[in-house]
């Protein structure tokens, strides 16, 4: 199994334009998130899928969009990038259920928005 | 909304023992989490505890929970170099998205 993987592993966009970044994961995990990593704040939760054809926002949605249009992949899209969208972006998945499921994570794409 | 505090920095001697620590606000969570991310990659977990335990142990991992005080910390004995990296401390209610705490860089000095 490869877990999860994001592609590309790197990316530099000038302000304005438009991408995607691809997130799959190949263990028929339901929930898919997006996060944002970013010096001293944390991790934060952009948008996330419980489920193929389902998404909700997170913390930092703007400037964001997400479709899960097969259970195993998650795409996230920026329309018109932003210098402050500059980042490492991390997806995760995870088997839903009350008991104890671990969630994987990705290895990252740094985006760096000029 | 639901909040993980964690302090940014650590620095421990080679063979010392490292405490991270972490407090939380949810009084409904049913598991907390320790993920380590090492330099350019992504995270992964290291141990977890179900909130009705006070302490797990796994190796050189101690993980103890004080529920009342909502406080959580992982120990790591006989810290090695190996060890430097970022320590997310994290929290889970039932199905909703884990909430992490901003991580502490742990730096060991040889």
């Amino acid at each position: 199994n490869a877990g999860v993987t994001q592609t590309p592993k790197f990316r530099v966009l000038k302000t304005g334009q438009s991408m995607t970044l691809l997130c799959a994961q190949d263990m028929n995990h339901e929930y898919m998130y997006w996060y944002r990593q970013d010096p001293g704040m944390g991790l934060r939760l952009i948008h996330y899928s419980v489920g193929e054809g389902t998404t909700a926002k997170g913390e930092v949605p703007d400037g964001y969009n997400v479709s899960r249009l097969k259970k195993q992949n998650f795409l996230l899209g920026l329309e018109s990038a932003a210098p402050s969208q500059t980042s490492v972006y991390f997806c995760a998945s995870r088997r839903p259920g009350q008991a104890y499921n671990e969630q994987f994570f990705g290895p990252g794409t740094r985006l760096t928005v000029l | 909304g639901e909040d993980v505090e964690q302090s940014l920095f650590l620095s421990v001697r080679e063979g010392d023992s490292s405490v991270i620590n972490c407090t939380y606000t949810d009084s409904s969570s049913t598991y907390l989490y320790w993920y380590k991310q090492e330099p350019g990659a992504g995270l992964q977990l290291l141990t977890y505890i179900f909130s009705n335990m006070d302490m797990k142990q796994d190796q050189r991992l101690t993980v103890l929970l004080n529920k009342k005080d909502k406080h959580l910390s992982l120990r790591i004995a006989d810290t090695q170099t190996g060890d430097s990296a970022i320590y997310f401390c994290a929290e889970v209610s039932g199905n909703t998205p884990l909430v992490f705490g901003k991580g502490t860089r742990l730096s060991v000095i040889a």
